[in-house]
């Protein structure tokens, strides 16, 4: 069975603080990454992609590691309005069709 | 604006019933899905579509049925032998299947009582 495995939290942090959230995935034949963002009740959003030489957009930067199988996404000057559920999201290769997403770790940024 | 659209945002109905969802997007996108997500759950598959007048099941079809016969349209129909239907449904678009992003409506909260 093809698994993507976070933690679910949730992660509390101060504002300003910097948090980093790990996913590990099950299939070396993986093809593309993704973290999502999800707000309470509402659908997931594309927060970015993650590509092998990593990538950063502003305050978040996502790692690539398909030696070890895992996906990591680092947050920096934590905002309050970054709180939510952040989701892995791994399409592997041998069934090419599908997003496969992991349940989700929350995070809770507080004053 | 761009964008996929969902409707009803809340649904009710009562056991036995088959209701229909609708999903429609304007992004020119080839590929549909449509999930499901449980509380404390990931997201999972329910039926996808590479094009028109095709539809491929997921991984938890049983239940469910679809039609795509328009580019913009992928109706889901959640039939009565749907064993728990009560749940939140997310429809999603990519411009093709393989590991493309997709790209999500606002989702349709079904109660079935």
């Amino acid at each position: 069975r093809k698994e993507v495995e976070q933690d679910p939290g949730p992660f509390n942090v101060p504002e300003g603080a910097t948090v980093a959230f790990n996913c590990t995935y099950s299939n070396s034949a993986s093809q593309s990454f993704f973290w999502y963002r999800q707000d309470c009740r509402k659908e997931p959003k594309l927060l970015m992609s993650v590509y092998s030489s990593g990538n950063e957009d502003g305050r978040f930067t996502a790692q690539l590691n398909r030696a070890s199988q895992y996906i990591s996404l680092l947050i920096r000057d934590s905002k309050l309005s970054d709180s939510a559920t952040y989701l892995c999201v791994v399409n592997f290769w041998d069934s090419g069709y599908a997003l496969n997403f992991g349940k989700g770790t929350s995070l809770l940024v507080t004053p | 604006d761009g964008g996929i659209t969902q409707s009803p945002k809340y649904l009710f109905r009562k056991e036995g019933q088959n209701v229909t969802l609708s999903c429609e997007q304007n992004l020119n996108h080839d590929a549909m899905y449509w999930y499901r997500q449980d509380p404390g759950q990931g997201l999972r598959l329910i039926y996808y579509s590479q094009i028109v007048n095709d539809f491929q099941k997921g991984d938890i079809a049983e239940g469910y049925s679809v039609s795509r016969e328009k580019k913009e349209s992928f109706p889901l129909t959640v039939t009565s032998a749907q064993k728990n239907p009560t749940a939140f449904y997310l429809c999603a678009s990519s411009s093709s299947t393989g590991g493309y992003e997709q790209y999500f409506g606002p989702g349709t909260r079904l109660t079935v009582t």
